[in-house]
C-alpha cells in the first residue's frame, strides 16, 4: 500500500507566524491529496485539498503545494491564530481509499 | 459539504459483548464507505472499505470475522465489533465517498468512542 510520511510531528509557532507541514508519499499513481484538521475528540475536518493536475491551491490563510515529481506536498498556514491549534493530517489516495500521515500537532502561542 | 452521521457517539460495554456502529450519509448516496480506527495520539488507520451490495475489503491485519461490515444500502454501512475486548477500545470513524465534478471527496462521520471494560 501507500507509504505516507509527515513532518514534523509537533510544531509550535508564535501567533501571526507561518506554519509549514510536509508530507511525502510513495505511490506515483496517487492523485488526490487532502489535508485534515482534527481537534481533540472530534472528526477530521477537510480544510484544503489538491488534485494531481494542480501544483498549488490557496484558500485564504491556507495553501497547499504539490510536487508530483518529488512526491511531496505541503500545507502552509499564514498569519496563524490560536484557533489553528490542532492536529493536522495529510492524506493520499489512489484507488479511492485514503492513507493518512502520522499527524502534526500544531500549537499556536498567543 | 456533505453530511455523514455516526451512531452511537460513544459506547461502554463489557468484554465479550458485540457492538454495532452505524454510519449514514445523510444528503448523498455513497457507494463506498470506509472504516477507520484511531488510538489516542495516533493517526487514522484504515480498517476496511465497505462497498454497497458486496463484501467489504479488509486491510492487512484486520480480522474480518471480528469486525463485521455490512453495506446494505447506498446511505448506510454498519460495523459490528464482535466479542469485544479491552484492546478493541478505540475511536472508530467512518467516512463516505462522494463523487464530485472534479473528482471524489471523503467526508467523515463524528466518530464512535468505544470503551470495553
Amino acid at each position: 500500500g501507500e507509504n505516507v510520511e509527515q513532518h514534523p510531528s509537533t510544531l509550535s509557532v508564535q501567533e501571526g507566524d507561518s506554519a509549514v507541514i510536509k508530507c511525502t508519499y510513495s505511490d506515483s499513481a496517487s492523485n488526490y491529496f487532502p489535508w485534515y484538521k482534527q481537534e481533540l475528540g472530534k472528526r477530521p475536518q477537510l480544510i484544503i485539498d489538491i488534485r494531481s493536475n494542480v501544483g498549488e491551491k490557496k484558500d485564504q490563510r491556507i495553501a497547499v503545494t504539490l510536487n508530483k515529481t518529488a512526491k511531496h506536498f505541503s500545507l502552509h498556514i499564514t498569519e496563524t491564530q490560536p484557533e489553528d491549534s490542532a492536529v493536522y493530517f495529510c492524506a493520499v489516495t489512489g484507488a479511492n481509499n485514503l492513507f493518512f500521515g502520522t499527524g502534526t500537532r500544531l500549537t499556536v502561542i498567543p | 459539504g456533505a453530511v455523514v452521521s455516526q451512531h452511537p457517539s460513544w459506547v461502554i460495554c463489557k468484554s465479550g459483548t458485540s457492538v454495532k456502529i452505524e454510519c449514514r450519509s445523510l444528503d448523498f448516496q455513497a457507494t463506498t464507505m470506509f472504516w477507520y480506527r484511531q488510538f489516542p495520539k495516533q493517526s487514522l488507520m484504515l480498517m476496511a472499505t465497505s462497498n454497497e451490495g458486496s463484501k467489504a475489503t479488509y486491510e492487512q491485519g484486520v480480522e474480518k470475522d471480528k469486525f463485521l461490515i455490512n453495506h446494505a444500502s447506498l446511505t448506510l454501512s454498519t460495523l459490528t465489533v464482535t466479542s469485544a475486548h479491552p484492546e478493541d477500545s478505540s475511536f472508530y470513524i467512518c467516512s463516505a465517498h462522494q463523487l464530485q465534478g472534479d473528482g471524489e471527496t471523503q467526508y467523515f462521520g463524528p466518530g464512535t468512542r468505544l470503551l470495553v471494560l
